[in-house]
C-alpha cells in the first residue's frame, strides 16, 4: 500500500541552526502538507502546497519556514534558524485532491532543538 | 472560524467494553468535511474515516461506527468490544470547502487518549 515516508525520524539540532525535513508523498497525489504537533498537544496545520506553490499557510508558518518540491518525488520543509519552541513532531501529508479527500500522513519527524 | 472540541481528554475502559469518543465542531460553511484519525503509541497518524456534510448517513466498519448529527454539530466515534490494540489517541478533524484549488487544511481537536486494559 502506498505511503508517505519521512526522513529522518528524529533530528536533534542546535538553536539557530537550519534544518531540512524531508518527505516523499504518495506518488499520484497532488496536494502536500506540513503539520506539527508539540508534545502532548494537538496537531496544527502549517502549510499546503499545490501546483508548485503554497496554496495556504497558517500564522505559524512565518519567514523562518519554507517549503520546496525540488524534484518529482520529494517535498521538504526548511526551518532557517531554529528556536527552542520549534521542537515538535513534524508530519508531512498528501492527498489526491483538495478538501474533499482524506490526507495521508507520514510517520513524522521528531525535531528537538537544544 | 472553524473549531473542533473533544471534551474527553482521557478514557479508560476494560477490554470488550464499548466506548464512544465525542466530537463537536463549529463552522460557518455549509459544505465541510469531518475526519477521524488514530495516533497509536508509535506516533503516526492513521486515517480512519471521512464524512461529507451533506451525507448524514451513519457508517459502520467492523467494530468501528460513526454517528454524524448536523443538528447537534457532532461526529461521534464508537468502538464496539474494545481491544488493547485500540489504545491510542484519537483525533477528530474538520476541513471547510473553502476556495477552489485550496488544499485540505485540517483543524484538529485536542484528541482523546483511549486506554484499553485487560
Amino acid at each position: 500500500e502506498p505511503e508517505v515516508t519521512q526522513t529522518p525520524s528524529h533530528q536533534v539540532t542546535q538553536m539557530g541552526q537550519e534544518v531540512i525535513l524531508r518527505c516523499v508523498p504518495i506518488s499520484n497525489h497532488l496536494y502536500f502538507y506540513w503539520y506539527r504537533q508539540i508534545l502532548g498537544q494537538k496537531v496544527e496545520f502549517l502549510v499546503s502546497f499545490y501546483n508548485n506553490e503554497i496554496s495556504e499557510k497558517s500564522e505559524i508558518f512565518d519567514d523562518q519556514f519554507s517549503v520546496e518540491r525540488p524534484d518529482g518525488s520529494n517535498f521538504t520543509l526548511k526551518i532557517r534558524s531554529t528556536k527552542l519552541e520549534d521542537s515538535a513532531m513534524y508530519f508531512c501529508a498528501s492527498s489526491s485532491r483538495g478538501r474533499d479527500t482524506e490526507a495521508f500522513f507520514g510517520q513524522g519527524t521528531r525535531l528537538t532543538v537544544v | 472560524a472553524q473549531k473542533v472540541t473533544q471534551a474527553q481528554t482521557e478514557i479508560s475502559v476494560v477490554e470488550k467494553e464499548d466506548v464512544t469518543l465525542d466530537c463537536v465542531y463549529e463552522t460557518r460553511d455549509t459544505t465541510y468535511y469531518l475526519f477521524w484519525y488514530k495516533q497509536p503509541p508509535s506516533g503516526e497518524l492513521v486515517f480512519l474515516i471521512r464524512r461529507n456534510s451533506f451525507d448524514e448517513q451513519n457508517e459502520i466498519s467492523g467494530r468501528y461506527s460513526w454517528n454524524f448529527q448536523k443538528s447537534t454539530s457532532s461526529f461521534n466515534f464508537t468502538i464496539t468490544a474494545s481491544q488493547v490494540v485500540d489504545s491510542a489517541v484519537y483525533f477528530c478533524a474538520l476541513s471547510e470547502a473553502g476556495l477552489t484549488g485550496g488544499g485540505n487544511k485540517l483543524t484538529f481537536g485536542t484528541g482523546t487518549q483511549l486506554k484499553v486494559e485487560l
